[in-house]
């Protein structure tokens, strides 16, 4: 059984530009959720993703958005990047009969200059 | 909206020592409750979890925590620390519903130092 996978590990990218981060999640799993955590901050919930249809979204712009897969993969694209999208964003995915059992990749940092 | 503060941000203790990690939650009933760690470059492993019953939960890595209702409070303990303890932990709340269980409002963390 794998688990969580995200890439890139880490990415570089400059204001104004577009970025997409990737996530495979753990097999059998059929939800996808993405945190973004800025440095010395908790995890902040970005959106979920069931059966390809998003499923909740926290207090972020619409340049955020993802896609989920038939194969539960998703993705997470930012717009426009800011300063303040430097951050480590981490992908988590659980199954629908057992939402409380959720597993986290190891995040992909994503740095804006 | 739920919140959940965490008011030590780093704590350092003596190996051997025992632990305590304050967590206090708001939310108008009772939602679930987790605790998580992070170690550096590593992604949050979830440590333990309440949803009801018995408000004292067991969790992995030799791990307790109580939930008390009254003092809205969730706090993570650990009768002896070891060095491989050292990390972040953060404590985390859901609505206590299963269709919103996984969309997780985080505290901010506590940075935990163990000395030898």
């Amino acid at each position: 059984e794998t688990g969580v996978t995200q890439s890139p590990t880490h990415l570089i990218k400059t204001r104004g530009q577009q970025v997409t981060l990737r996530c495979s999640s753990q097999s059998g799993h059929n939800t996808v959720s993405w945190y973004q955590q800025a440095l010395g901050q908790g995890p902040q919930f970005i959106f979920q993703y069931y059966r390809e249809e998003e499923n909740g979204r926290g207090n972020f712009p619409p340049r955020f958005s993802g896609l989920q897969f038939p194969n539960y993969s998703s993705e997470l694209n930012v717009n426009a990047l800011e300063l303040d999208d430097s951050a480590l964003y981490l992908c988590a995915s659980s199954s629908r009969d057992r939402t409380t059992e959720q597993y986290f990749g190891p995040g992909t940092r994503l740095t804006v200059t | 909206a739920q919140s959940v503060t965490q008011p030590d941000i780093h704590i350092t203790v003596s190996e051997g020592a025992s632990l305590e990690l304050r967590c206090n939650y708001s939310y108008g009933a009772t939602p679930y409750l987790f605790w998580y760690v992070q170690s550096p470059g590593q992604g949050l492993q979830l440590l333990l979890k309440y949803f009801s019953g018995d408000t004292l939960v067991q969790g992995i890595k030799g791990f307790e925590a109580e939930f008390k209702r009254s003092q809205s409070s969730f706090n993570l303990r650990k009768p002896s620390v070891h060095w491989s303890d050292a990390a972040e932990y953060f404590c985390a709340v859901a609505p206590g519903d299963t269709g919103t269980a996984s969309k997780l409002t985080f505290g901010t963390g506590t940075r935990l130092q163990v000395t030898l």
